[in-house]
């Protein structure tokens, strides 16, 4: 069975640019989830895709915006980048809807804004 | 409105002794909560679970976390470390909203494990 996997590892960007971070789901599972973890701090919860529609919103801005593909597989767009967006995002992917205690969490993508 | 709040930021403890990491919560409603642990480079990874049954969970690894509701606490426990053990963990709230359940993650402890 394949776990959760995410691409690419590391990314540096500059500030303005717009950025694409992907993830595959673990096989079978149509929930996926995306947080943001700054340095030093928890994860926060950005969004969930549920069968390719928005399923839930954390507190971040419009220009945090997601895809879910037919396969099940997400990806994670932030246009006009800030330093602030510097973080690991993790993505996570769960069997069925809302089950939260069932996310399966990938080893995530370290992005760098300067 | 949810929160949770991870009393320490490290813990330190000796191989072979027992570890204790707080968490206390705030929430409006009947919460789940939970303890994730993240190692160096690896994803974060389920240690247990409280979903409304019993109020002592036990999980993965020999860890175990008891949900006092007077208290509003969800501390984690282990009667003896490992110097595996030696990772970042969170405690996570979550209640169910509208037909959401947006997780809270705490801001971790770092547990440390010497030899």
């Amino acid at each position: 069975e394949t776990g959760v996997t995410q691409s690419p590892t590391h990314l540096i960007k500059t500030r303005g640019q717009q950025v694409t971070l992907r993830c595959s789901s673990q096989s079978g599972h149509n929930t996926v989830s995306w947080y943001q973890q700054a340095l030093g701090q928890g994860p926060q919860f950005i969004f969930q895709y549920y069968r390719e529609e928005e399923n839930g919103r954390g507190n971040f801005p419009p220009r945090f915006s997601g895809l879910q593909f037919p396969n099940y597989s997400s990806e994670l767009n932030v246009n006009a980048l800030e330093l602030d967006d510097s973080a690991l995002y993790l993505c996570a992917s769960s069997p069925e809807g809302w089950s939260f205690y069932e996310q399966y969490f990938g080893p995530g993508t370290r992005l760098t804004v300067t | 409105a949810q929160s949770v709040t991870q009393l320490d930021s490290h813990v330190s403890v000796s191989e072979g002794t027992p570890v204790l990491l707080r968490c206390n919560y705030s929430s409006s409603y009947s919460p789940s909560l939970f303890w994730y642990v993240q190692h160096p480079n690896k994803g974060l990874q389920l240690l247990l679970k409280y979903t409304s049954a019993a109020t002592l969970v036990k999980g993965i690894n020999g860890f175990e976390a008891e949900f006092k509701k007077s208290e509003t606490s969800f501390h984690l426990t282990k009667p003896s470390a490992h110097m595996s053990d030696a990772a970042e963990y969170f405690c996570v709230v979550s209640v169910s909203s509208g037909g959401s359940y947006i997780p809270t993650f705490g801001r971790g402890t770092s547990l440390i494990v010497h030899p």
